[in-house]
């Protein structure tokens, strides 16, 4: 098994540019979720789904922050239009079952300049 | 509504010495607690978890950890730190048969002196 595989591992892009930022979670996991960590507020919740469907986005900050999950093998969160603030670590995770433990990818780490 | 607390942002310890990484959490229905921890440069991985049954959970690389209800802890421990060890520590609260929204601590940063 892959583990959670997230892509890019490194974004550096402009203020008020589009960025998108891919998950794809371990086959066979129901539940993905996507957290950002800041030094500030450490890690958050933004969006979690389960079997594709989103079922709690009210940590997403604003928005200009958007997640898809058209399949179960992939995710997408995108910021339209980017900005400084925005700039963290962000996590894809899954897990397979209800209170399972959460697989983490290795995370995409986001300057906004 | 849940909520977890890790006192000490920051613990340092001497190779060989005990750990004892603090967790306090709060939760209106029975928790499920985990502890996780983050290497640099990677993402969360699970160290022990504690859902129902014993109360003592043992985890990888020597680790564990004590569900005290009656003081709402899971604090992290571990009999004799090796450097290795140094990395970033986070408690998490999920509610068992509830919502299943992760709720993580701001993290305990370990660092291992020689």
């Amino acid at each position: 098994d892959a583990g959670v595989i997230q892509s890019p591992r490194h974004e550096v892009t402009e203020m008020g540019q589009e960025v998108t930022l891919r998950c794809k979670p371990i086959s066979g996991h129901d539940y993905l979720f996507w957290y950002r960590q800041t030094m500030m507020r450490g890690l958050e919740l933004l969006i979690y789904f389960n079997n594709n469907v989103p079922i709690d986005d009210s940590g997403m900050p604003e928005d200009r922050f958007s997640a898809k999950m058209p399949n179960a093998s992939f995710s997408t969160l995108k910021i339209q239009p980017s900005e400084p603030r925005d700039s963290a670590v962000y996590f894809c995770a899954s897990s397979p079952t209800n209170n399972s433990p959460l697989h983490f990818g290795n995370g995409t780490r986001l300057t906004v300049t | 509504a849940q909520s977890v607390t890790q006192l000490g942002s920051h613990v340092s310890v001497s190779e060989g010495a005990l750990v004892l990484l603090r967790c306090n959490y709060s939760s209106s229905v029975p928790p499920y607690l985990f502890w996780y921890v983050q290497y640099p440069n990677q993402g969360l991985q699970l160290l022990l978890k504690y859902t129902t049954g014993a109360t003592l959970v043992k985890g990888i690389n020597g680790f564990e950890a004590e569900f005290k209800k009656s003081e709402t802890s899971f604090h992290l421990t571990k009999p004799s730190a090796h450097m290795s060890d140094a990395a970033e520590y986070f408690c998490a609260v999920s509610a068992a048969g509830g919502t299943y929204k992760y709720i993580f601590g701001t993290g305990t940063r370990l660092k291992v002196l020689a």
